[in-house]
């Protein structure tokens, strides 16, 4: 069974870089049947996409973070990985870890999703 | 860039009452809009996609619907288990995401 496993700090200080990775069990992450992303949600707010990347390494941003973030595969290990620079308190969310699935040449909404990781940006 | 307005924000129903939920997209979208519902502290869940086609393991009292650039998502019968947020998203643009503002399910 696919799962997928966010790791990663849980404070992160003004304007330093945040490094969050994703372990994907059950599936390797170049298997052409899926694409991996970010999506963050601050406390008590709504749902905010931060990126996807695909089994090829393409890359899609937001564009209002793109200027601070990578998004990155490390095959070896079977996961992928966000940073975030120039981090400030506006950053502060849960972040998600996400897979969307592709049936023929679409891609689907995110359908499976890690626990999130509660990232507080303070000194 | 498309814009989405969800609505309402929040809304109170009794047990067996029909719920709706409403996004708008600010221009035409085909089919590609889809619902998840996140429970209190968990971690949100993929309902319907392509306006309609139901997740697999959802419960029937689930449906979408589209008229135009008019989404709506209807819970037939309202359970307890259904209090929860619940996120439109825009899947047009695949696979970059832009999600509605969230409408907040109780029970009165």
């Amino acid at each position: 069974q696919l799962q997928l496993q966010g790791s990663g700090p849980g404070l992160v200080k003004p304007s330093e870089t945040l490094s969050l990775t994703c372990t994907v069990s059950g599936a390797s992450i170049s298997s052409r049947s899926y694409y991996w992303g970010w999506i963050r949600q601050p406390p008590g707010k709504g749902l905010e996409w931060i990126g996807t990347i695909s089994y090829s390494g393409s890359t899609y941003y937001n564009p209002s973070l793109k200027s601070r973030v990578t998004i990155s595969v490390d095959t070896s290990k079977n996961q992928f990985s966000l940073r975030l620079r120039s981090m400030t308190a506006a950053d502060t969310a849960v972040y998600y870890c996400a897979r969307s699935s592709m049936v023929v040449t679409l891609v689907l909404p995110p359908d499976l999703w890690g626990q999130g990781t509660l990232v507080t940006v303070s000194s | 860039d498309i814009q989405m307005t969800q609505s309402p924000s929040s809304l109170s129903a009794s047990v067996g009452d029909r719920v709706t939920i409403t996004c708008r997209a600010s221009q035409g979208i085909s089919n590609y809009l889809a619902w998840y519902q996140q429970k209190p502290g968990k971690v949100p869940k993929l309902l319907i996609y392509d306006a309609s086609t139901l997740q697999s393991g959802v419960p029937s009292r689930f449906s979408g619907s589209r008229s135009g650039t008019d989404f709506t998502l209807t819970i037939s019968s309202l359970q307890p288990e259904d209090v929860a947020t619940y996120f439109c998203q825009m899947h047009n643009d695949a696979p970059t995401w832009t999600f509605g503002q969230g409408t907040k399910v109780e029970i009165k």
